[in-house]
């Protein structure tokens, strides 16, 4: 069983939409939750980050941590098709000097 | 914020030559660099810690003689690829933290290897 699982899709959504965006982990150890985006040819920028379980909001972002359930979720209201990436998942046990653990991206396309 | 450059952004070698990518923090120190690897449509895959000053950490199945990395300083890391061979050809990707935050990526190098 992988670490951290999320849905690779690919997810194709109207322009204007909410999309959601999930990923499970198993190791409860996992303190630091991560969003990141990819444009094709492009290193991860990111999104959100968070410790602690709740949501925490950034303009249209939202990312939500659920830490009994161990499960993370992305919300995007008013999906642009400049949000057209893949988006990953990534968490870590520690702080810096941490290695980062991946779910496997989900390609989102939001279409015009 | 933080910014961790990244050069080249790609680069094409004959088989058997070696390349060297480079990774620098441009407004941060960063004691700790990754080397990540990443294949089409797929996520990355950790390939070694950089520790500066010290040996790197590399990843089970990574080969330490073929993917050298040296940081020397605080703001630059190294990956060379040595002896390439075709299947070595993906695109590679170091990061850094710069600390309070979530950890910043270079823009990646795409290595072609023919």
């Amino acid at each position: 069983q992988k670490e951290v699982e999320q849905d690779p899709g690919p997810l194709s959504v109207p322009e204007g939409a909410i999309v959601s965006l999930n990923c499970t982990y198993s190791n409860s150890a996992f303190q630091y939750f991560m969003w990141y985006r990819q444009y094709s040819r492009k290193g991860p920028e990111l999104l959100m980050y968070t410790y602690s379980s709740g949501n925490k909001e950034d303009g249209r972002f939202t990312a939500q941590v659920d830490k009994s359930s161990k499960y993370i979720s992305l919300f995007i209201r008013d999906s642009q098709p400049s949000d057209s990436a893949t988006y990953l998942c990534a968490m870590s046990i520690g702080a810096s000097g941490s290695r980062l653990t991946f779910g496997e991206g989900t390609q989102l396309t939001v279409n015009p | 914020g933080a910014v961790v450059s990244q050069h080249p952004s790609w680069v094409i070698c004959k088989s058997g030559t070696s390349v060297k990518i480079e990774c620098r923090s441009l407004d941060f120190q960063a004691t700790t660099m990754f080397w990540y690897r990443q294949f089409p449509k797929q996520s990355l895959m950790l390939m070694a810690t950089s520790n500066e000053g010290s040996k790197a950490t590399y990843e089970q199945g990574v080969e330490k003689d073929k993917f050298l990395i040296n940081h020397a300083s605080l703001t630059l890391s190294t990956l060379t690829v040595t002896s390439a061979h075709p299947e070595d050809s993906s695109f590679y990707i170091c990061s850094a933290r710069p600390g309070g935050d979530g950890y910043t990526f270079g823009s990646g190098t795409r290595l072609t290897v023919v």
